[in-house]
């Protein structure tokens, strides 16, 4: 069973701190995507990485692929009150499953 | 463009009644659905996902099952709900090699 753990589970901070969020497992995944959700509404799909040492950056938002495909990482710079949310992070595999296993989230509050 | 729809956005329910809830996915053909179940503020727990019409498969042995009666309708069913059974249910859909999902607005479920 591939398991994907998240750290930390919550975390407050003030409106214009950095943070990083980690996303690990044993298990060596083909693609690793990162999802916000807000309160009462679906994940909303941020990025998909799929080669090993990848690094994506979306406006403030990095995210990075391990080397050997088995954790990331997210990091927000100068946060702001709208990246408050639960950040999940879901490892694909391509060996004939369609299904992705999704991390135990971490929940961000950013302070104004 | 592609759109999922759920529907209802919330309903009570006591228990020991019966449940259905509806997804429908616009603007892609043959896509992989998906029903998940999330507890408050928790990670998200796959119940059913299907590749294709009538073709289903179950994650989590429990009282609930799902059916794919056309290409881009998902719909969720119980014949007793159980106390168990509240959470916040999502429908997802996804197309292609990394299987990204997008999720739909989900549906609030309180079993009283």
């Amino acid at each position: 069973t591939q398991l994907l753990e998240q750290s930390p589970q919550f975390l407050s901070i003030q409106e214009g701190e950095n943070l990083t969020v980690y996303c690990n497992s044993s298990s060596v995944f083909s693609s690793l995507q990162w999802y916000r959700q807000e309160p009462g509404e679906g994940p909303v799909l941020l990025v998909t990485v799929v080669t090993g040492g990848e690094v994506k950056k979306l406006k403030r938002l990095t995210f990075q692929f391990g080397d050997a495909r088995k954790d990331s990482s997210l990091h927000i710079t100068a946060a702001q009150p709208g990246d408050t949310g639960l950040y999940l992070c879901a490892g694909g595999s391509n060996f004939g499953n369609e299904k992705l296993t999704f991390g135990t989230g971490t929940r961000l509050t950013i302070i104004p | 463009s592609q759109t999922i729809h759920q529907w209802p956005a919330t309903l009570v329910q006591p228990v020991g009644s019966p449940l259905s809830l509806e997804c429908t996915v616009e603007g892609t053909s043959n896509p992989n659905l998906y029903w998940y179940r999330q507890a408050a503020g928790r990670g998200l727990q796959l119940l059913f996902y299907s590749v294709g019409i009538g073709q289903i498969s179950s994650e989590v042995p429990q009282n609930l099952s799902a059916s794919r009666p056309q290409d881009r309708q998902f719909i969720l069913s119980s014949k007793k709900l159980l106390l168990s059974d509240s959470g916040f249910y999502l429908c997802a859909w996804s197309v292609g090699a990394v299987y990204e999902q997008y999720f739909g607005p989900g549906t609030r479920l309180t079993v009283t």
